[in-house]
């Protein structure tokens, strides 16, 4: 059973275009919600995360967006360049315990 | 610093082989864990160590042993190798239990046929 469902499976955005992945969960108890990026051959790396205390999180072109009444959170990638072709899984855990990670997204963006 | 270091990068095993995937960490981190990476099935913790001499199990440990008699090192055993885990696996570490941050290493690719 998938702690953490995420959509979508690939993406494909034209460099400058917004890209948008969505990750929802089911367990109330989660407190904390990673996004990490992972290049090929490379291991997974924290790009930002959240808390559900706030709705929003921006660093630099990265955006969280947290829903807590839908238990929903999605990443936002402004102004998506090439360089940001990767695969990027979302995670929850409970205060950093055991992270549950989504299924991740292949994303590629065409210059 | 080379942070977490995993080795081989590379395994190909025979169906009931045995061995063992290395991880080490020069970041005196208390936490570290192990996971599999399955297309479609995104990350899965498979064993975890809140410090040296102390394991625990994840999501999905059977068929796998772990042991940490340092803070540095914590390697992964499979005592008799199936296809079933034919996978990517990684190590990661954490300051602590409750660190909010997982560092990761590159990764050990393995086929088992």
């Amino acid at each position: 059973q998938q702690q953490v469902k995420q959509s979508p499976q690939s993406l494909i955005v034209q460099k400058g275009g917004i890209s948008i992945i969505n990750c929802a969960y089911e367990n109330t108890a989660f407190d904390y919600f990673p996004w990490y990026q992972q290049f090929p051959g490379k291991g997974p790396a924290l790009l930002i995360a959240i808390r559900p205390d706030v709705s929003e999180k921006k660093e630099g072109r990265f955006t969280i967006s947290f829903n807590k009444s839908a238990k929903q959170f999605s990443l936002h990638i402004m102004d998506s360049q090439p360089g940001d072709s990767a695969t990027y899984f979302c995670a929850a855990s409970i205060s950093g315990n055991q992270f549950y990670f989504g299924t991740g997204t292949s994303l590629t963006v065409i210059p | 610093n080379a942070g977490v270091t995993q080795t081989p990068k590379f395994q190909v095993l025979k169906t009931g082989q045995s061995m063992t995937l290395q991880c080490a960490q020069d970041m005196n981190h208390e936490y570290m864990s192990w996971y599999r990476q399955d297309p479609g099935m995104g990350l899965r913790l498979i064993h975890y160590s809140v410090g040296a001499g102390i394991t625990d199990q994840g999501e999905v440990p059977n068929g796998y042993n772990v042991s940490r008699s340092t803070t540095e090192d914590f390697p992964l055993r499979l005592l008799s190798a199936a296809p079933s885990q034919t996978s990517v696996y990684f190590c990661a570490s954490s300051y602590s239990f409750r660190s909010t941050e997982a560092f990761f290493g590159q990764g050990t690719r393995l086929t088992v046929v």
